[in-house]
């Protein structure tokens, strides 16, 4: 069955450094994949999409990649800020229109 | 702005209850999602639905309903409430056009069942 993992560990940075989390999956070859913000109560947030064709995706801090040969995607935060502490999860597509969320990454970023 | 609201934020339901949970959007979406959202297990899809009347299940369905009379409104049934449905329940919506479009997600609905 399709299995998707993310670093169940929190990750730890200094304000201004680059955040990098990784979300690798098996057993199956998604078309796209997408990322979300979650903060603690709240429902995901969309913030960017990648498919399979696509080596890399920007928008404004953030850089998604997507290979394909190794299963993963990486998603970066550049110039990180206390305000990008969150949880982030990974949902590459499963069949037509339906996602499949990873369990999540939780950020901290400290000034 | 662009919605998807829930009914309510927090719901305590005593175990054999039927529950309702509804779920409404303002942006005209053709297809909308329950999930139900647990500590390590992350967010799993109970069912979803790509148009009025239509329904097709998801991942975990066993102990669920849903309903869809209306374009703009999703509602998710525990027919008799556990204490093992006890969650986060979110539903979410997205455009029926385009393969690939993202998904709206509202704020969630802490259920208990006692």
């Amino acid at each position: 069955s399709q299995k998707i993992e993310q670093n169940s560990e929190a990750l730890n940075i200094q304000e201004g450094k680059t955040a990098t989390l990784t979300c690798n999956y098996t057993n199956y070859s998604p078309a796209y994949l997408q990322w979300y913000r979650q903060d603690p109560g709240r429902g995901p947030v969309f913030l960017l999409l990648i498919r399979e064709n696509e080596k890399e995706k920007r928008k404004e801090r953030l850089k998604v990649t997507f290979d394909t040969t190794l299963k993963q995607s990486l998603f970066h935060i550049t110039a990180s800020q206390p305000a990008d502490s969150a949880t982030y999860l990974c949902a590459p597509n499963t069949g037509f229109q339906k996602l499949v969320f990873g369990t999540g990454t939780r950020l901290l970023v400290s000034p | 702005d662009v919605k998807v609201t829930q009914s309510s934020r927090y719901l305590v339901k005593r175990t054999g209850e039927k529950v309702f949970l509804e779920c409404v959007q303002d942006m005209d979406h053709e297809n909308m999602f329950w999930y139900r959202q647990d500590p390590g297990l992350g967010l799993r899809l109970i069912y979803f639905s790509y148009d009025v009347k239509m329904k097709e299940k998801g991942d975990i369905p066993e102990g669920y309903s849903v309903s869809r009379e209306k374009k703009e409104r999703f509602s998710l049934i525990l027919e008799s409430a556990s204490t093992n449905q006890t969650s986060m329940y979110l539903c979410a919506s997205r455009s029926g056009t385009g393969r690939a479009g993202e998904q709206f997600f509202g704020p969630g609905t802490r259920l208990t069942v006692l």
